[in-house]
């Protein structure tokens, strides 16, 4: 069965940082991209970020773009989102998800998020 | 990028009815690349139709995908007491990908 678990979450001042781990289980990790989405308070869903199976192309949305890096250690099956300068409007559920064998389709496992609070 | 536009913002309806649930894209969706998604309170959202029409792994036949172009269709045929649930939608046919704001699907 596949499982992806977030971790990381909390609260952050604006300015600050965070760094987000998802560990994933039960499918060939290293075979796969990967990615986050987030969902703001009574907000929908917004792709952040996207790494290839091997790591070695990154994407990111406009809105977290030189702010944000995303990275994976295939080795330990984790994901990683390391979140820096942040601002209120990062506030958010986190969500991991499986990508294709190439990113840039749609999420067939997601995890169940962790939350993220920019906040002074 | 391809701004995706939901209705209704809610539904309200009763089980053994009938769901029809619209998804409307700014711009043509490449290869028709639309997938649907169900969320429900605390959950992990789980992945219903992509390609417009293909149903995910493990998904009842009463879950269908339609459309083509800029206007999609996700039909629950006969609701169930579990179908009562949050329903986004996500193109991936163009960078970024984009999902809608969802469409609340409430027990009448």
């Amino acid at each position: 069965e596949v499982q992806l678990l977030e971790s990381g979450g909390g609260l952050a001042q604006p300015g600050g940082s965070l760094r987000l781990s998802c560990a994933a289980s039960g499918f060939t990790f290293s075979s796969y991209a990967m990615s986050w989405v987030r969902q703001a308070p009574g907000k929908g869903l917004e792709w952040v970020s996207a790494i290839s199976g091997g790591g070695g192309r990154t994407y990111f949305a406009d809105s977290v773009k030189g702010r944000f890096t995303i990275s994976r250690d295939n080795s330990k099956n984790t994901l990683f989102l390391q979140m820096d300068s942040l601002r209120a409007e990062d506030t958010a559920v986190y969500y991991c998800a499986k990508d294709q064998p190439v990113a840039g389709y749609y999420f067939d496992c997601w995890g169940q998020g962790t939350l993220v609070t920019v906040s002074s | 990028e391809i701004v995706l536009t939901q209705s209704p913002g809610t539904l309200s309806l009763s089980p053994g009815e009938r769901a029809t649930l619209s998804c409307r894209a700014s711009q043509s969706v490449s290869s028709n690349y639309l997938a649907w998604y169900q969320q429900k309170p605390g959950q992990a959202p789980r992945l219903l139709i992509y390609g417009a029409s293909s149903r995910a792994t493990g998904i009842p036949d009463r879950f269908s995908g339609s459309g083509s172009g800029t206007d999609f269709t996700l039909t629950i045929s006969r609701l169930e007491p579990e179908d009562f649930a949050v329903y986004s939608c996500q193109q991936y046919g163009s960078s970024p990908r984009t999902f809608g704001q969802g469409t609340r699907l409430e027990i009448k």
